[in-house]
């Protein structure tokens, strides 16, 4: 399996842009979490899908952002509209719901809203 | 809910020296502990994890981890660094339900010198 894949790579984008963010979860994983990495705050969780379903989108830090998984294979993360603040790098994990089992994640999304 | 507390933010050694990383958590349930690696650009790669058993848990690249309740710690530990283990490490908890849901350290920059 090529792991969790993440697109884009890197992205520029101007303030008050729509940005989506996209994820391939491993096959056959039925948990996926979007978490967002900044210097200040580190590693937050931002939202929680298991079987297609959003769980906990507690960590969702406002209306501007949304998650959506329509099927088991694919995700976006999208905000509208991006603020500078906003800049991050944005991480895609997968894994088996369960005991034993471990997240995945993908090689990130770096996001730079100027 | 759960947290994770990383004290050392950064932690230099010397190559083939030992290392400790700390890791102190908090929590009101039973929990599942990790430990994570980031190397630069990358995305995060799990090194060792405890579930149940054993305190002393053995990982990939040489490392391994000790479970103490009474303390709530989980360390992680080497007993000789190579440049190669530069890295990001990331210590984080998730309940016993079977979720998945990792709350995350502030992480600890390992850097190894020659």
């Amino acid at each position: 399996d090529a792991g969790v894949i993440q697109s884009p790579r890197h992205e520029v984008t101007e303030m008050g842009q729509e940005v989506t963010l996209r994820c391939k979860p491993i096959s056959g994983h039925n948990s996926l979490f979007w978490y967002r990495q900044t210097m200040m705050r580190g590693l937050e969780l931002l939202i929680y899908f298991n079987n297609n379903v959003p769980i906990d989108d507690s960590g969702m830090p406002e209306d501007r952002f949304s998650a959506k998984m329509p099927n088991a294979s694919f995700s976006t993360l999208k905000i509208q509209p991006s603020e500078p603040r906003d800049s991050a790098v944005y991480f895609c994990a997968s894994s088996l719901t369960g005991l034993n089992t471990e997240a995945f994640f993908g090689q990130g999304t770096r996001l730079t809203v100027v | 809910a759960q947290s994770v507390t990383q004290l050392d933010s950064q932690v230099p050694v010397f190559e083939e020296a030992p290392v400790e990383l700390r890791c102190n958590y908090s929590s009101s349930v039973s929990v599942y502990l990790f430990w994570y690696v980031q190397y630069p650009n990358q995305g995060l790669q799990l090194l060792l994890k405890y579930l149940s058993g054993s305190t002393l848990v053995k990982g990939i690249n040489g490392f391994e981890a000790e479970f103490n309740k009474s303390q709530t710690s989980f360390h992680l530990r080497k007993p000789s660094v190579h440049i190669s283990d530069t890295a990001e490490y990331f210590c984080a908890v998730t309940d016993t339900g079977g979720g998945n849901k990792l709350t995350f350290g502030t992480g600890t920059q390992l850097k190894v010198e020659l």
